[in-house]
């Protein structure tokens, strides 16, 4: 059964910096990995996909990166804006009907 | 343009009474889930259509029953509703269970 943990549960940083969400998974035959936001209130937005076979994906400030023989994916967002402000969802698929199994997220606040 | 739609947005019932949530895409996806997002913000799929076949149904109680009368619609009806079923019901969509998918705003469903 397909566990996934993010790490770490909620992050407050000021605008500018730059950072790192973790997202580990337990069963690494995964079809593909994504990536969401979602703002309070509201639904999910898709930020990145990535396939089993590829090893990262970039987006304008966003980075993921997937090591899947070790159950791993990062996202990386440069130079943080406090619109940046959101939970950030990871969600590996995989199974013959490719259901995306949801981390517990990431709440970050970019302080102005 | 929403791709995906959901109505109603919010919907506040007493225990006992049947409701219906419904979803629309008009991405042209041919694959359409629902997904439960309980008061700990915890998300998990719930059934999946691909071409109007059923090929996801997770451990759900009876009660909830999915129909879609065509690739483009996803309803979720809800017999004899009770206060655990109290969350936020996201409708998503995607091209073949392989590929992105696409989130609709949610349904707040609070019981009474």
């Amino acid at each position: 059964k397909q566990e996934v943990t993010q790490i770490p549960a909620a992050l407050s940083v000021p605008e500018g910096e730059n950072l790192v969400l973790n997202c580990s998974f337990t069963d690494s035959a995964i079809y593909n990995l994504q990536w969401f936001r979602q703002d309070p209130g509201k639904g999910l937005t898709s930020l990145l996909l990535i396939q089993s076979s590829q090893r990262e994906q970039t987006s304008g400030r966003l980075n993921a990166s997937l090591d899947k023989s070790s159950g791993r994916s990062t996202l990386y967002i440069a130079a943080s804006q406090p619109g940046d402000s959101a939970t950030y969802l990871c969600a590996p698929a995989g199974g013959a009907t490719n259901k995306l199994i949801f981390g517990t997220g990431t709440l970050l606040a970019v302080q102005p | 343009d929403t791709a995906v739609s959901q109505t109603p947005k919010y919907l506040v019932t007493q225990m006992g009474n049947d409701k219906s949530i419904k979803c629309e895409q008009n991405l042209g996806h041919d694959t359409m889930y629902w997904y439960k997002q309980d008061s700990k913000k915890f998300l998990k799929i719930m059934f999946s259509y691909n071409n109007k076949e059923l090929i996801i149904n997770e451990t759900v109680p009876n009660r909830f029953s999915p129909k879609s009368p065509d690739k483009a619609h996803l309803n979720l009806h809800i017999n004899s509703l009770e206060l655990g079923d109290s969350a936020v019901y996201f409708c998503a969509s995607s091209q073949g269970t392989q590929f992105e998918q696409y989130f609709g705003p949610g349904t707040r469903l609070t019981v009474t």
